[in-house]
Formats: structure tokens, C-alpha cells, sequence
């Protein structure tokens, strides 16, 4: 089976950076995407990490390590609409997704 | 129509009913998922179909039913409810692109009694 780990919940100040670590073992592995998903909505795509490395849009980043089958989405100067919870997915060897449980991020005034 | 829609927004049924959540998209994706969402659980695949005419099983199957008829239209099936099967429903699609990213409708909550 899929197994994959991210915090639970996490708390941040208003302008600050927060990062949310996700830790996968999977049947393979064909990329890692990260969606935010807002109380009673749908997730939203933020990022996917194919290849080892840092991607980087605006204030939110993502990195992946195969090897360790680690990443990360980083999150800066951080406002209150990214109060929100974080999905971290992994596509394996059969091309379907996996998601971890999600990881709530609030952010505080 | 812009991306996908579900329908119902939310639904309370009794237990033994049959119920059809129906999942329309208008992006011409090949591929389109059911998805169930849990608290402490994530999103967990149930059905999926590649491709009009195809249909497949995810993570947790049982008890549900899926048709693709055309490339728009993917409806989930629960042939008689049960009150384990309460949850939010999320249909998504993908667009076979590089990545193949999933984008996903605005969901439906289900409650069965």
C-alpha cells in the first residue's frame, strides 16, 4: 500500500514562513503534487515536483527529494487567506494519486 | 459551464436508498475519478476511468458503481447506502498533460442516515 506522511497541523504568524514536510513511501513514483484546500471547498493545484529540486511560484515553493522520498512546500510571508489545509499527493507506478490526510495550516494576526 | 460541476451540493438519504451523484466536466479530459474525503483520512480514490467506455477501481470500491458513457459525464453510483458511506464526494479530472494534474469539482456532501 501507499503510505504517505504530513504534520497533522500547523500554526503561523501573519508574514511569516511555515513549512510543510511530506514523507511518502509508494508502489513507484511518477511525481508529487501539493494542493490547498479551503474549509468546505475543493482542493486547488499549487504545485508538482517531478524531478529533485526546489520549484518556485510566488510566495510558495516546493521541493522534493527521491531519494528520500521527501518534500516540502514552503510557504512565505504568509497571509491569512493561506489559512488552509495543505494535500501532499504522489502518483505512482500505476498513474494514480495518493494523498496524505493534509496538513492544517492557520495563520495568526 | 466552466471546469467540472456535481450535483447535488449535498444530499441526506436514508440507508437502502439508491442515490446517483452525478460529475459533468467540460475540459475534454480523457481521465475522470471519484474521490471520497474523510477527516484523519484524506481523499481516497474509488472509481476512475481512463478513457470514455473504460472504467476502473480504486482504493475503496465496494458499494459503489460508475458508468462513462461520453467523455463529459461521469456519475458514481450507491446501489443501496449505507451510513458508512457518508462523506464529501469529490469528482475530478485530469488533463494528460506532462504532469497530468487533476483538477477537482466543488464536491458532494452525503449524508446517509
Amino acid at each position: 500500500g501507499q503510505n504517505i506522511d504530513q504534520p497533522t497541523e500547523m500554526t503561523a504568524t501573519e508574514g511569516a514562513i511555515v513549512q510543510i514536510n511530506c514523507t511518502y513511501q509508494t508502489s513507484g513514483f511518477n511525481g508529487l503534487f501539493w494542493y490547498q484546500q479551503h474549509a468546505g471547498e475543493a482542493p486547488t493545484f499549487l504545485s508538482y515536483n517531478v524531478l529533485d529540486g526546489l520549484e518556485e511560484k510566488g510566495r510558495f515553493s516546493s521541493f522534493l527529494s527521491r531519494s528520500k522520498g521527501y518534500s516540502y512546500l514552503l510557504l512565505k510571508e504568509l497571509q491569512m487567506k493561506d489559512s488552509a489545509s495543505y494535500l501532499c499527493a504522489v502518483k505512482d507506478n500505476d498513474y494514480k494519486l495518493s494523498f496524505g490526510a493534509g496538513t492544517t495550516v492557520t495563520v495568526r494576526a | 459551464i466552466a471546469g467540472i460541476t456535481q450535483a447535488p451540493t449535498s444530499q441526506i438519504l436514508a440507508a437502502g436508498r439508491r442515490m446517483t451523484l452525478r460529475c459533468t466536466q467540460d475540459m475534454r479530459h480523457n481521465a475522470m475519478y471519484w474521490y471520497r474525503q474523510d477527516l484523519g483520512l484524506g481523499l481516497r480514490l474509488i472509481h476512475y476511468s481512463n478513457t470514455a467506455g473504460t472504467t476502473g477501481k480504486g482504493e475503496v470500491p465496494d458499494g459503489y458503481s460508475v458508468s462513462r458513457a461520453n467523455t463529459d459525464d461521469f456519475p458514481l453510483t450507491l446501489a443501496s447506502a449505507v451510513p458508512s458511506q457518508t462523506s464529501v464526494y469529490f469528482c475530478a479530472s485530469s488533463d494528460g498533460g506532462g504532469s497530468d494534474t487533476q483538477y477537482f469539482g466543488p464536491g458532494t456532501r452525503l449524508t446517509v442516515l
